[in-house]
């Protein structure tokens, strides 16, 4: 079974640049999974942020940026905010209409 | 502005069924891609299936298949989901989302509120 794997915690200082990153337990992940990342509050529904690996959505701030490194697919926020606290999931493409989702990361700032 | 609102979410017992239903408003819906997406309390996203803009393909993850069934019609700008055999374990916000314009398809580009799903006795 495939896992998308991501780490669970990560934090970073205002201002201070992180990069968090989307892999899999078998294999290497590229753009042909066309990898996209997610940010959610609690409560709130998830907001669309990176879509075909280094797309920005509409709106998304140029802080956040992806790429794909060493083998992973990778968001890095760089100048973090406050407000930038929050979950953040990748979502792999398996091909035949099949997704998975990476467990997700919870972004402290502090 | 693309409007996704879901619906039917509710208290349900061990076995029961319902129906959610997403109402989609602010772009051409029948040449949208759509899918359901959901989140067990405390826990993180998980894909739960998805529908091709004619209806005429459905994919499901393997943990809701042959229980759950997507559907949508067009002529209403209506996403469904049928879930049937209902478990704790389908206990979640269940979101829909429409998937990218035509020229790339691959994401998931915008977002409903969601709607519970609590099954209990």
């Amino acid at each position: 079974q495939t896992v998308v794997t991501q780490e669970p915690s990560f934090s970073v200082s205002p201002g201070g640049t992180v990069t968090l990153t989307c892999g899999l337990t078998s294999g290497s992940v590229s753009n042909t999974y066309n990898p996209s990342w997610y940010q959610q509050t609690p409560g709130q529904a998830p907001r669309t942020l990176i879509y075909n690996t280094n797309t920005r959505s509409s709106g998304v701030p140029d802080r956040f940026s992806g790429s794909i490194l060493e083998n992973k697919a990778a968001l890095t926020i760089t100048g973090a905010q406050a407000d930038d606290e929050s979950d953040y999931y990748c979502v792999l493409y398996m091909g035949g209409g099949i997704w998975v989702f990476g467990g997700g990361t919870k972004l402290t700032v502090l | 502005e693309v409007q996704l609102l879901e619906s039917g979410g509710g208290l349900v017992q061990p076995g029961g069924s319902l129906r959610l239903s997403c109402a989609a408003s602010g772009f051409t819906f029948s040449h949208s891609v759509m899918r359901w997406v959901r989140q067990a309390p405390g826990k993180g996203l998980e894909w739960v299936s998805g529908i091709t803009a004619d209806g005429g393909v459905t994919r499901y993850a393997d943990s809701v298949k042959g229980h759950f069934t997507i559907s949508r019609d067009n002529s209403k700008s209506t996403l469904y989901l049928q879930m049937n055999s209902l478990t704790a374990e389908d206990t979640a916000v269940y979101y829909c989302a429409k998937g990218g314009d035509a020229s790339y398809v691959y994401y998931f580009a915008h977002w409903g509120q969601g709607t519970l799903v609590t099954v209990s006795s």
